[in-house]
């Protein structure tokens, strides 16, 4: 299995704020999915990133995956404290198996 | 909406205990997946089953077993329960093909004593 690194693990800002949330790799993705997790409950996707060099903004989000393929970033200008959560990347392996990165914790102060 | 659900949000089991955690999918998804939650760990891919009876180990396979014996339903059995196996447990579906996303259950908060 490929391994994703995602820094940083967590991160305090306060409201207003850009921040950028890093995914890493060594190997080629078919594709980088980005999620976002509330206690108690399951993941549920913000974005997916096929082509590389690809941008795709959602609102204050930005998610850019890597020319080759084995990076990706996500960044949020102007933080809220509704952005608050554990963000996840996964990366989509040969034949759809997801291997998720170990997440970054994320808290915006107001 | 999909909805991939769980039978239980929080379990407490005995060490040895052999247990039984079942999702089931609505969407006719091909796909389905179980991982395990730890602090400072992520999500770690248990098992994977890309169609009904096949299973492919995920990286932590050691101490647990599946079973797909129908499309909607994947289950995750922990033979015999240990105290390293308490976590939080996800379960999730995506259609087969490319680029498709996962969809979640909301998580079983297993507890080995």
């Amino acid at each position: 299995t490929q391994l994703l690194e995602q820094s940083p693990q967590f991160l305090s800002i306060q409201e207003g704020e850009n921040l950028t949330v890093y995914c890493n790799s060594s190997s080629v993705f078919s594709s980088l999915q980005w999620y976002r997790q509330e206690p108690g409950e399951g993941p549920v996707l913000l974005v997916t990133v096929v082509t590389g060099g690809e941008v795709k903004k959602l609102k204050r989000l930005t998610f850019q995956f890597g020319d080759a393929r084995k990076d990706s970033s996500l960044h949020i200008t102007a933080a809220q404290p509704g952005d608050t959560g554990l963000y996840l990347c996964a990366g989509e392996e040969y034949g759809n198996k997801l291997v998720f990165g170990a997440g970054t914790i994320l808290r915006v102060k107001s | 909406d999909v909805k991939v659900t769980q039978s239980s949000r929080y379990l407490v089991k005995r060490t040895g205990e052999k247990v039984f955690l079942e999702c089931v999918q609505d969407m006719d998804h091909e796909n389905m997946f179980w991982y395990r939650q730890d602090p400072g760990l992520g999500l770690r891919l248990i098992y994977f089953s890309y169609d009904v009876k096949m299973k492919e180990k995920g990286d932590i396979p050691e101490g647990y077993s599946v079973s797909r014996e129908k499309k909607e339903r994947f289950s995750l059995i922990l033979e015999s329960a240990s105290t390293n196996q308490t976590s939080m447990y996800l379960c999730a579906s995506s259609l087969g093909g490319p680029g498709q996303r996962a969809f979640f259950g909301q998580g079983t908060r297993l507890t080995v004593v």
